[in-house]
């Protein structure tokens, strides 16, 4: 089986950097994914990591260390648009998505 | 156009009730699931299909049930539908020759047992 950890909620200024921390246990792994959610409606990709480092996207990045079954989602220059909730999902040694509870994050003025 | 729909988007109905929620796509992918999301739970896969002749059965299946009518149409049914059904309902596709196989999401349905 598989248990992702995330912490529940977070709270950031706007202009500043956040950290979103993922920690997993999985038996096989193939590939993290994390996902950005607003309030009710579809999560939609954001970023994946299948090897060791970082990988960057505009405002965004996503490091993994396999070793620690760890990975973190860096957004930069916040916006009050980012608040949202931002799943992390591994894929282990199957097909399916393990998703964690995600984690939501308040952007403030 | 959305590339992935589903129909209704909300529904209210009652105990006993059979209920089917709708999924369709355009994205051409071989790969569709059914997810429910619950306040503080998370997304738990409930059913998947690699293609038209393959269903699969996710974390928690009970209550539930499936078909894929179509490559691009993939339904989920509720039999008797129970008050602890309550949830936002996502249907997802992925095609697994491009890339890391990853998953896109319809707007979700917000089903409501009563």
């Amino acid at each position: 089986g598989q248990n992702i950890d995330q912490p529940t909620e977070m709270t950031a200024t706007e202009g500043a950097i956040v950290q979103i921390n993922c920690t997993y246990q999985t038996s096989g792994f193939n590939g993290l994914f994390w996902y950005q959610q607003h309030a009710g409606e579809a999560p939609t990709f954001l970023s994946y990591n299948v090897l060791d480092g970082l990988e960057e996207k505009g405002r965004f990045s996503s490091f993994l260390s396999r070793s620690k079954g760890y990975s973190y989602l860096l957004l930069k220059e916040l916006q009050m648009k980012d608040s949202a909730s931002y799943l992390c999902a591994v894929r282990g040694a199957g097909y399916a998505l393990n998703f964690g509870k995600g984690t939501s994050l308040l952007v403030t003025p | 156009d959305a590339d992935v729909t589903q129909t209704p988007r909300n529904r209210i109905t009652k105990t006993g009730k059979r209920i089917m929620l709708e999924c369709s796509q355009t994205k051409g992918h071989d790969r569709m699931y059914w997810y429910r999301q619950d306040p503080g739970l998370g997304l738990r896969l409930i059913y998947y299909s690699f293609d038209v002749k393959d269903i699969n059965k996710g974390e928690i299946s009970d209550g539930y049930s499936v078909s894929r009518q179509a490559q691009a149409k993939f339904s989920l049914s509720l039999e008797s539908a129970i008050p602890n059904q309550t949830a936002l309902y996502f249907c997802a596709t992925s095609d697994p020759g491009t890339g890391p196989d990853t998953q896109y999401f319809g707007p979700g349905t917000r089903l409501t047992v009563l």
